[in-house]
């Protein structure tokens, strides 16, 4: 089975709708992480957040919000979806374990994406 | 803006020849990863070098790293069809949010029977 899951993995809506993305891990991992993916761009972080009561907004954070429900699962939502959010998605995660030294180690697993066009 | 920045963005070769990329970055690092992407996949860990290392070997990767010039590189001896994916470098900031990686755009690497 998959440590890291993403629901949807495929969706197509409209301009306006607010629509959600989950993702769940089972890797039991502190850190979790949502990005989007866009031709020619490369990963563009939009949150992320270090535990269940951590939220921090990304480089592209406007037009997006999101929920740690758990430890296991994150999920984002876009509000009122414009076409171009239009992009695959992908959620993340990390664990650092207790040490906050420099000179840590950060490897982060990534789910399968979810691609989505808003028409 | 992005951290890191692959070099060539594509880079088509011959089963059994070597690939070379290569990644610069623009802030003090604790460590420098690479991560392979499969077409429309996710990102799957390669390998991670250290800030105090300065080559690091996993199979047929061989990874460099130079801080002075803030660049690495990465290598992949004896190319076969298989290898064929999107090439990242993800850097963290030392001077920045512990955690965060910055990924740059990728090499697409296609790799011809």
């Amino acid at each position: 089975d998959a440590d890291v899951t993403q629901t949807p993995r495929n969706r197509i809506t409209k301009t306006g709708k607010r629509i959600m993305l989950e993702c769940s891990q089972t890797k039991g991992h502190d850190r979790m992480y949502w990005y989007r993916q866009d031709p020619g761009l490369g990963l563009r972080l939009i949150y992320y957040s270090f535990d269940v009561k951590d939220i921090n907004k990304g480089e592209i954070s406007d037009g997006y919000s999101v929920s740690r429900q758990a430890q296991a699962k994150f999920s984002l939502s876009l509000e009122s979806a414009i076409p171009n959010q239009t992009a695959l998605y992908f959620c993340a995660t990390s664990d650092l374990g207790g040490d906050s030294s420099p000179g840590r180690e950060e490897t982060q697993y990534f789910g399968p994406g979810t691609r989505l066009l808003v028409l | 803006s992005q951290q890191g920045e692959e070099d060539p963005q594509a880079l088509s070769i011959q089963e059994g020849e070597n690939a070379t990329m290569n990644c610069s970055y623009k802030t003090s690092i604790n460590n420098l990863q690479w991560y392979r992407q499969n077409s429309g996949r996710g990102l799957v860990h390669l390998i991670l070098i250290r800030s105090n290392e300065r080559e690091k070997h996993s199979g047929r990767l061989r990874v460099t790293l130079d801080t002075s010039k803030k660049s690495s590189s990465l290598l992949i001896t004896a190319s076969r069809a298989a290898d064929t994916a999107s090439y990242f470098c993800a850097t963290d900031d030392r001077g920045s949010t512990l955690g965060r990686l910055y990924f740059g755009r990728g090499t697409q690497l296609t790799v011809w029977p």
